[in-house]
């Protein structure tokens, strides 16, 4: 079946050091990728997304995430983590001719 | 704000309460999700409406009925429920059904007791 994993449930960093939350998604035809932050006490809003083109995109708030075919992966990444990054990361793919599909989401605490 | 709006925010109810979960957009969007959010579990896709028609029900149970009178407002009604339906029910809409990012409201908190 279709589906996206995510590795990390918790991940604990101080301020200034660099991220990388890892998705993972199943073969299955064409996917677009999402990542989507919420953080706490606020709505799920779109950090980026890939539909095709260069692997490597960039998001709002300095994300960035590159999809790679051959592992199956669309890893999201920041150079450079702040307090305000505390928030729940989900990874999404939409498979061709079906619905979204979300990963069980990774924790995201920064240490000030 | 996403222009998706969600009412009420929280809910408490026993088991043997019929209540209704609200939905509204003024995006234009055509399709709209309810999705069961569990802690530590992946966001479970519940129902999609296209065009206000129910294109996927993912093994529901029949305790959730979903309605769509039209394409800005999808409800929930809830009926019988059990505590394991505790959780957070979060509404989306997209501007079309696939493939195409999902603006999301800020859910309903739902405790059943």
């Amino acid at each position: 079946a279709q589906s996206v994993s995510q590795h990390n449930h918790h991940v604990i960093l101080s301020e200034a050091a660099s991220l990388e939350l890892g998705c993972n998604y199943s073969y299955g035809g064409t996917v677009n990728l999402f990542w989507y932050v919420q953080y706490p006490g606020q709505h799920l809003q779109l950090l980026l997304k890939y539909f095709s083109g260069d692997p490597l995109v960039k998001g709002i708030k300095g994300f960035e995430a590159e999809f790679i075919k051959s592992k199956f992966s669309f890893n999201l990444r920041k150079p450079s983590v702040q307090w305000s990054d505390t928030a729940e990361y989900f990874c999404a793919g939409a498979y061709n001719n079906n619905d979204m599909r979300f990963g069980a989401g990774t924790r995201l605490t920064v240490k000030p | 704000e996403t222009g998706v709006t969600q009412t009420p925010r929280h809910l408490v109810m026993g088991m043997t309460n019929k209540k209704s979960l609200k939905c509204e957009q003024h995006l234009g969007h055509n399709a709209m999700y309810w999705y069961k959010q569990s802690a530590k579990k992946p966001l479970e896709l519940m129902f999609v409406y296209s065009l206000e028609e129910r294109v996927e029900n993912n093994s529901v149970p029949s305790r959730f009925s979903p309605e769509c009178p039209n394409s800005s407002h999808l409800f929930l009604h809830l009926h019988t429920l059990q505590p394991e339906d505790s959780a957070l029910y979060l509404c989306a809409s997209s501007l079309y059904r696939l493939n195409t990012e999902a603006f999301f409201g800020q859910g309903t908190r739902l405790t059943v007791v």
